[in-house]
């Protein structure tokens, strides 16, 4: 069955450091997103984007970060220098036009120190 | 106001039970509704989605969707200790007059199902 596949697992990072966070989505799928979950808290929308550009983003997706679709498979998550705040789990989820249903990769657990 | 709402629990039934999940959304205009489950440490997994007012069967989850009520439930009927995780409600929400969306999580539920 296809899945979403997200690398590296964990990451740790300085504080003020640049990190890539990568995203494989499902191959047919079209619309692909990020989301965080600090620890004990819920999960947060980020970003969606579709057709090579941003359709949405929240708030908490400020100029430190950044998306890009480099290739035909992989969808990265940048964020250009890391905040003690950043660290959280980061998930990718992609989805097919319709249903509206996001399947969500396994995460990439972020620690900055 | 928050958007999505649940009880956080945490919740406990004995093994075989019926468990019952509740959540409330203040978008009316939502038309997607979903039910992750989301076990420590690890990521929300799709276990049901709804789109229609009633209920939805899928083995021995039932979701229950009122929009004139902005109300969604998730019952797991002969439930199992593997059951045990968190359960979030996710509500979809579109940019009028687009395809583009993002699902809003409700914070979840902790259910444990006791031996």
């Amino acid at each position: 069955e296809p899945e979403v596949t997200q690398t590296p697992s964990h990451q740790v990072t300085q504080m003020g450091q640049e990190v890539i966070l990568r995203c494989v989505p499902i191959s047919n799928h079209l619309y692909f997103y990020w989301y965080r979950q600090i620890l004990g808290q819920k999960v947060e929308f980020l970003v969606s984007f579709y057709n090579n550009e941003i359709s949405e983003k929240s708030e908490i997706f400020d100029d430190q970060f950044s998306v890009e679709r480099p290739d035909g498979s992989n969808f990265t998550l940048k964020i250009r220098s890391t905040k003690l705040e950043d660290s959280a789990m980061y998930f990718c989820a992609s989805r097919d036009g319709v249903p509206y249903e996001q399947y969500f990769g396994p995460g990439t657990r972020l620690t900055v120190t | 106001q928050k958007e999505v709402e649940q009880n956080s629990g945490p919740l406990s039934v004995p093994e075989g039970a019926i468990a019952s999940l509740n959540c409330t959304y203040s978008d009316r205009g939502s038309q997607s509704f979903f039910w992750y489950r989301q076990y420590s440490g690890k990521s929300p997994e799709l276990i049901m989605s709804i789109y229609s007012n009633g209920d939805k069967e899928d083995g021995r989850f039932t979701a229950q969707l009122n929009k004139a009520s902005q109300y969604v439930s998730l019952l797991i009927r002969d439930s199992q200790p593997s059951d045990s995780a968190t359960y979030l409600c996710a509500v979809n929400m579109f940019v009028p007059k687009t395809s583009y969306d993002k699902v809003i999580f409700g914070p979840g539920t902790s259910l444990s199902v006791i031996p």
